[in-house]
């Protein structure tokens, strides 16, 4: 069993939806948890860090972490076509000095005019 | 958060050559991150750059094949040496966020023919 899983898609949707990106992870040592959208021929880009259960608002964007579950999504409101993209989940824990970082597999999202 | 620059962005080589990838950062950072993100993996971390000592492989990954240079606080080159097919992929450096998270380059897109 993979530490992270992440349906890759592809998840398509109408301009206007609520998306939901979800990953679940076997590691309940993990403290802290990532969102990162990905455009083609772009680098990761950084958009929700959370460490606590409960949720994370930022604009259109909410992360859910549920800690007891071991399970966390990304909610997109209004999506747009700029929304577009690859999201990555990611989750971290500290082990001594060093901190591990896992990443899920991506979901590739296609927003539609 | 930092800025990352990286070059190239893409490039195609023979087999058998090799190819450094350099990143620029606009702010002094401890660590540096190489990653390796094929089509339908996730991404691999190939080895951790600390300025001032060798870099830290990990499992997988050999100081031969990927030779990593951190000559500053600010920069640091990955090597991808005597290059297959197989090396195709993309490859990216990164560093941690002080406010939490991690930041990337936009990546270097290798072809090997």
């Amino acid at each position: 069993q993979k530490e992270v899983e992440q349906d890759p898609g592809p998840l398509s949707v109408p301009e206007g939806a609520i998306v939901s990106l979800n990953c679940t992870y076997s590691n309940s040592a993990f403290q802290y948890f990532m969102w990162y959208r990905q455009y083609s021929r772009k680098g990761p880009e950084l958009l929700m860090y959370t460490y606590s259960s409960g949720n994370k608002e930022d604009g259109r964007f909410t992360a859910q972490v549920d800690k007891s579950s071991k399970y966390i999504s990304l909610f997109i409101r209004d999506s747009q076509p700029s929304d577009s993209a690859t999201y990555l989940c990611a989750m971290s824990l500290l082990t001594g000095n060093n901190r591990k970082l896992i990443w899920g597999l991506g979901t590739s999202l296609a927003v539609n005019p | 958060s930092a800025v990352i620059s990286q070059k190239p962005s893409r490039d195609i080589c023979q087999r058998g050559t090799s190819l450094t990838i350099q990143c620029q950062v606009d702010s002094q950072v401890t660590m540096m991150f190489w990653y390796r993100q094929q089509p339908g993996q996730s991404l691999t971390l190939i080895a951790t750059a600390n300025q001032g000592s060798e870099a830290t492989y990990e499992s997988g990954f050999v100081i031969d094949k990927f030779p990593i240079s951190r000559p500053n606080l600010t920069f640091s080159t990955l090597t991808v040496s005597n290059m297959s097919p197989e090396d195709s992929s993309i490859y990216l450096c990164s560093v941690e966020d002080p406010a939490g998270g991690y930041t990337f380059g936009s990546g270097t897109r290798l072809t090997v023919v």
